[in-house]
Parts: structure tokens; C-alpha cells; sequence
């Protein structure tokens, strides 16, 4: 069955501070996986998107890693700040052509002061 | 319009009674998706539209549940006969092509069902 599994579920940063979230997938056939930022109470908004050839993108102050032999993923936020508050969702999608996105249960991130 | 929006933003009703959602793409996308979002969890697929044509229902729950969009433009996600577990934040999305392509979001209807 096609999975998208992330930890921690929760996450608490002061201000400045670096942090990392963990995507694991049992997505298969691998065509994409993605990393979306959802504010409370709005849509997901696209940060990365990587291919199978893709080991690290970056985004600012965000870099996505992955690792398609593990079919692992990562989200590093570099000097988080307040506005970096949020779920994050890492998406994978499937090669065959009519496959939904799968998408993970999110990360919550809360920055503070 | 600069992005994807949805109406009601907001809606409670009454268990029972039929509701009516509704997304207005991004102009001269192709694709459209409808999503629900329990609280804490993550966005589960419902529909994918590619222009007038629903290629995938796979992921709506009932038969309660009907999506459509006439014209390939604006789409209508229809519940019937609410119950309480259909109580979630309802997401629309759309993409330029077809399901590798960026999915824009908008806001969500969160639908309250009493």
C-alpha cells in the first residue's frame, strides 16, 4: 500500500534555532515527492520538489533532502522564525500517470520566542 | 484571480441536510482536485477533474458524495444527507496539466456538521 509516513507528528523550536523533519515512503512506483507548508486555516503552499536524480534542493531558508534507495526525505529549517510556525507535508507521487498524491499526516511546527 | 478560492469558507449544517462547496481554479488550469482534511491529519484524496472529465472518484467516501464541474472551470462538491463524520475541511486544488504538476491550494471550506 502506498504510504507516506513523518516524524516527529510535533515539534517545539525557540526562535533561531535549526530543525529537521523526517519523511519516509513506501510510494512506488517514485516520480516526485514534495514538501508543502500549511498555514492554520489555509491551503498547502508548495516549498521543494524533488525527482528521482534529486539528492538536495533548497528553498531559502529551507533544504530538502532525499535519499530514493531508503525512500527517505528530509525538511531542514535553518534560523526558524515565528512565521515558520506551521504543518508541514511531505507528498509523494507516483510514476504511473493516474495515481493521486499521497500525501503524509504533517509535521506540526510551532517557533517561539 | 491571483489564486484558488473556495465558498463558503465557512459551513455548518444540520445532520441531514445537503451542502453544496464550490472552487473557482486557478484560470486556464487543467486539473482539479478536491481533498478532505480531518483535524490533524493530513489532506486524503477525494476527486481529480482534467477539465470536464472526472478521471478518478476513487477517493469519495459515500455515494453520498458528488463532484462535478460542467464547463471545466468551476467545480461543485455536493455532500447529501450530511452525517457528523463528514465534518472536515474540504480542499481544492488545482494544477496547470494533469497529476505531476504543482497543486495550488485554496483556503478550504471547513464544514461543521451538527
Amino acid at each position: 500500500k502506498n504510504q507516506v509516513e513523518q516524524s516527529p507528528q510535533s515539534l517545539i523550536i525557540l526562535e533561531g534555532k535549526n530543525c529537521t523533519l523526517q519523511c519516509n515512503y513506501t510510494v512506488s512506483p517514485f516520480s516526485n515527492l514534495r514538501w508543502y507548508k500549511q498555514d492554520t486555516g489555509r491551503g498547502p503552499v508548495s516549498l521543494t520538489i524533488m525527482t528521482f536524480s534529486e539528492n538536495t534542493k533548497s528553498n531559502g531558508r529551507y533544504t530538502a533532502t532525499l535519499d530514493a534507495d531508503t525512500k527517505q526525505s528530509s525538511l531542514h529549517i535553518t534560523a526558524s522564525q515565528l512565521s515558520d510556525s506551521a504543518s508541514y507535508i511531505c507528498v509523494v507521487s507516483a510514476r504511473s500517470g493516474n495515481t493521486p498524491l499521497v500525501f503524509g499526516k504533517g509535521t506540526r511546527l510551532s517557533v517561539i520566542a | 484571480g491571483a489564486g484558488v478560492s473556495q465558498s463558503p469558507r465557512y459551513k455548518v449544517a444540520k445532520r441531514g441536510q445537503d451542502v453544496a462547496l464550490r472552487c473557482d481554479p486557478i484560470s486556464g488550469h487543467v486539473s482539479l482536485f478536491w481533498y478532505q482534511q480531518a483535524l490533524g491529519q493530513g489532506p486524503e484524496f477525494l476527486t481529480y477533474f482534467q477539465n470536464e472529465a472526472q478521471l478518478d472518484k476513487s477517493g469519495l467516501p459515500s455515494d453520498r458524495f458528488f463532484a462535478e464541474r460542467p464547463e471545466g472551470s468551476v467545480s461543485t462538491l455536493k455532500i447529501q444527507r450530511t452525517q457528523q463524520e463528514d465534518s472536515a475541511v474540504y480542499l481544492c486544488a488545482s494544477s496547470l496539466a494533469g497529476l505531476g504538476e504543482t497543486q495550488y491550494f485554496g483556503p478550504g471550506t471547513r464544514l461543521l456538521v451538527l
